[in-house]
């Protein structure tokens, strides 16, 4: 069955730090990673994802992740946060026909100046 | 360029009634797709319809119904509404493996 774990239900970081947001994957096939971030009472916007090839991808507005098939984990990092970032984060599993999504139960960023 | 559009944008309704929710999917785009969303929660997968049939289900009562029609617009459809119902309803359209989201509707029961 598949499923997505954020372990991590809240976090808060300065600006300027460096962010890692967790996320483990259970899926039976080759999965189809996403994150994607959602602001207060928006839809969800997607960050990047990972389909094959080069397991670390780079997605929009300075974030990066990796995917690790042994580990089973498609992590999510960004180098220095900007206060904008602050959201709601979401670790998603997918098939390949792109429109069956599992979501993880997401993590809350907050960044203090 | 349009993006996933849903309407309306906000509703309030009674516990048992009906409601009927809309998606225009992004031009093009043949695959829509609900999730519900309930507060503090991840989105949970409803249906995905491809060419105006039923292609995934999600684990939801059959309270929860949906369609799709020939411009690839869908509509969901939850009867005998419970407080539990409460959440914000998202659609999605794709194309390639990759999924659009629109701003979802705010269904409140009361």
């Amino acid at each position: 069955a598949q499923s997505v774990t954020q372990p991590d239900i809240h976090i808060t970081v300065s600006e300027g730090a460096s962010l890692e947001l967790r996320c483990n994957y259970s899926y039976g096939a080759t999965p189809y990673l996403f994150w994607y971030v959602q602001s207060p009472g928006q839809g969800l916007q997607l960050l990047l994802k990972y389909f094959s090839g080069d397991t670390l991808v780079q997605g929009i507005k300075g974030f990066e992740a990796e995917f690790k098939r042994s580990q089973s984990s498609f992590n999510l990092r960004k180098p220095s946060v900007h206060w904008s970032d602050a959201a709601e984060y979401f670790c998603a599993v997918g098939s390949n026909t792109g429109n069956q999504f599992y979501f993880g139960t997401g993590t809350s960023l907050t960044v203090i100046p | 360029d349009a993006g996933v559009t849903q309407s309306p944008t906000h509703l309030i309704k009674t516990r048992g009634q009906h409601v009927t929710l809309r998606c225009s999917p992004i031009s093009g785009h043949k695959s829509v797709s609900w999730y519900q969303q309930v507060l503090g929660q991840g989105p949970q997968f409803i249906f995905q319809y491809y060419e105006k049939e039923e292609r995934g289900r999600g684990n939801f009562p059959d309270r929860f119904s949906a369609r799709q029609f020939p411009n690839y617009s869908s509509e969901l459809n939850v009867n005998a509404l419970l407080l539990g119902d409460s959440a914000l309803y998202l659609c999605a359209s794709s194309f390639l493996a990759e999924a659009f989201f629109g701003q979802g509707t705010r269904l409140t029961v009361v």
